[in-house]
C-alpha cells in the first residue's frame, strides 16, 4: 500500500534556527513529491515540487531533497521566521495523472 | 489572477439537504480533482477528471457526485447531507504529461458543516 508518513508531528522552535521537515514514502517508483504550506483555515500552497529524477530542489530559504532509494524527503528552512508558522504537508504522486497521496503534515511553531 | 477558484467558501446547512460546491481552474489544465480534508486534517482524494471524463473514483459514498461540464469547470453535488460529510473540501488542478506538468494546484478549500 502506497503511504507517506511525516515526523514529528509538530515541531516549536525559536527565530532563526535551521530546521529539518521529514517525508518518508513506501515503494520507490514516485512520479514526483511536493511539498504544500497549510495555514490555519486557508488552502494548500504548492512550495517545491521535485521530479523523480532530482535529488534536490531549492526556493529562497527553502530547500527540498529527494532520497528514492530510501523512501525520504526532507524540507529544510534556513533561518526560521515567526511567519514560517504553519502546517507543512508531503505529497507523492506514484503515476502522472493520479491523485496525491498525503502525509499528516508538520505543524510548525516558530516564537520570536 | 490565473488560479484554481471555489464557491462557497463556507457553506452550513442542516442534514437531509442537498447542495453543491463549484470549482474553476483557468491555468489551462486538463485534470481536475476533489479532495477532502477530515477533521483530523488528513487530505484524501475523492475523485479526478481527466478531459471531462472520470479517471479516480475513490470509495465514496455515491451520494457524492462530480460532474464536470468543461475542462475547466468540476462542480460536487452533495445529496442527503449527511454530520460525517461536514470536512473541508479542496478542488485542485494539474496537466497530465511530462516534466513539471503533474504539479497539482490546489482552491482555497469550502468549509462545509452539517448541522
Amino acid at each position: 500500500k502506497q503511504e507517506v508518513t511525516q515526523i514529528p508531528a509538530a515541531l516549536s522552535v525559536p527565530e532563526g534556527e535551521n530546521l529539518v521537515l521529514n517525508c518518508s514514502f513506501t515503494d520507490s517508483a514516485i512520479y514526483n513529491l511536493q511539498w504544500f504550506r497549510q495555514d490555519p483555515g486557508k488552502g494548500l500552497t504548492s512550495l517545491l515540487l521535485i521530479q523523480s529524477s532530482q535529488r534536490e530542489q531549492t526556493s529562497g530559504r527553502l530547500n527540498a531533497s529527494l532520497d528514492k532509494s530510501s523512501g525520504r524527503s526532507t524540507l529544510y528552512i534556513a533561518a526560521s521566521q515567526p511567519g514560517d508558522s504553519a502546517t507543512y504537508l508531503c505529497a507523492v504522486l506514484w503515476q502522472a495523472g493520479t491523485a496525491l497521496i498525503f502525509g499528516k503534515g508538520t505543524t510548525l511553531s516558530v516564537s520570536s | 489572477d490565473t488560479a484554481v477558484s471555489q464557491t462557497p467558501k463556507y457553506l452550513v446547512t442542516q442534514m437531509g439537504n442537498d447542495k453543491s460546491i463549484k470549482c474553476e481552474q483557468n491555468l489551462g489544465h486538463d485534470t481536475m480533482y476533489w479532495y477532502k480534508q477530515d477533521s483530523k486534517k488528513f487530505l484524501k482524494i475523492m475523485f479526478s477528471y481527466n478531459n471531462k471524463e472520470l479517471i479516480i473514483n475513490e470509495t465514496v459514498p455515491n451520494r457524492f457526485s462530480p460532474k464536470s461540464p468543461d475542462k475547466a469547470h468540476l462542480n460536487l453535488h452533495i445529496n442527503s447531507l449527511e454530520l460525517g460529510d461536514s470536512a473541508v473540501y479542496f478542488c485542485a488542478s494539474s496537466r497530465t504529461g511530462g516534466g513539471l506538468y503533474n504539479e497539482q494546484f490546489f482552491g482555497p478549500g469550502t468549509r462545509l458543516t452539517v448541522l
